[in-house]
C-alpha cells in the first residue's frame, strides 16, 4: 500500500504569514494527490486537485506543487478562516490513503 | 446541485448492527462510483472503500472487510452502508463522497453520520 507521510502535524502561523504543508508518497502517484481541508463539524473541502490545480471556488492565495515525490499545499497571507486542518489523499491505486493531517492554527 | 445526504446520527451497542444512507441528488446516480470515508472523532480520515453505483460490486479496504458490506438502492439513488456485530472501535463519523471526473473527484460529500457505539 502507498503511505502519505504528512508533516508538520501542527502548524501555528500567524495571520498574513506564508505556510506550506507537505505530504510524501512511498511510491510514485504521478500526480493523483489532492488536498482537503476540514473544519470542526464538517465534511472535507477539496482544495486542490491533480496536485497543483484549485478547486471551484477556493481563494487563490492556495496553492499546490509537487517535487519528485514531495507534494506541497501553500496558503499565501494566512487568513483566519484558513485555521482548519489540512489532509492530503493520494488515488493512484487502491487502497487510498490519507495523510495523517495538519492542524493549522493561528498563534 | 448536487447533493449528498446521509441519514442520521445512530446509538448503538456493542454486538448490533447499523446501517447508514446516502441519498444523492442533482446528477445521475449510477454515473458515478460512491466511496465511503471512516472518520474516529479528533482522528485522522480514513478510507474505506467504494462501490460502483452501475454495476454494485463493492470493493473494501482491508480494515473493512466482513462486518461492511456497501449497497446500492438504485432506483432511489441511495448508497449504504451495514455494518453488524459493532465493537467500540467503531465509533466514528462515516461520510460518503462521490467519485467524479477531474475536478469532481471527492468534490461532493455527505454531511456524515455519527455511529457511537457504548454499552
Amino acid at each position: 500500500d502507498i503511505q502519505m507521510t504528512q508533516s508538520p502535524s501542527s502548524l501555528p502561523a500567524s495571520l498574513g504569514d506564508r505556510v506550506t504543508i507537505t505530504c510524501r508518497a512511498s511510491q510514485d502517484i504521478g500526480n493523483y494527490l489532492r488536498w482537503f481541508q476540514q473544519k470542526p463539524g464538517i465534511s472535507p473541502r477539496l482544495m486542490i486537485y491533480g496536485a497543483t490545480n484549485l478547486a471551484a471556488g477556493v481563494p487563490s492565495r492556495f496553492s499546490g506543487s509537487r517535487s519528485g515525490s514531495d507534494y506541497s499545499l501553500t496558503i499565501n497571507s494566512l487568513e483566519s478562516e484558513d485555521v482548519a486542518i489540512y489532509y492530503c489523499l493520494h488515488h493512484n491505486e487502491y487502497p487510498l490513503t490519507f495523510g495523517s493531517g495538519t492542524k493549522l492554527e493561528i498563534k | 446541485q448536487i447533493q449528498l445526504v446521509q441519514s442520521g446520527p445512530e446509538l448503538k451497542k456493542p454486538g448490533e448492527s447499523v446501517k447508514i444512507s446516502c441519498k444523492a441528488s442533482g446528477y445521475t446516480f449510477t454515473d458515478y462510483a460512491m466511496h465511503w470515508v471512516k472518520q474516529v472523532p479528533g482522528k485522522g480520515l480514513k478510507w474505506m472503500g467504494w462501490i460502483n453505483t452501475y454495476t454494485g460490486k463493492p470493493t473494501y479496504a482491508d480494515d473493512f472487510k466482513g462486518r461492511f458490506v456497501f449497497s446500492l438502492e438504485a432506483s432511489a439513488s441511495t448508497a449504504n452502508l451495514q455494518i453488524s456485530n459493532l465493537k467500540n472501535e467503531d465509533t466514528a463519523n462515516v461520510f460518503c463522497a462521490r467519485e467524479g471526473g477531474g475536478p469532481d473527484w471527492f468534490a461532493y460529500w455527505g454531511q456524515g453520520t455519527l455511529v457511537t457505539v457504548s454499552s
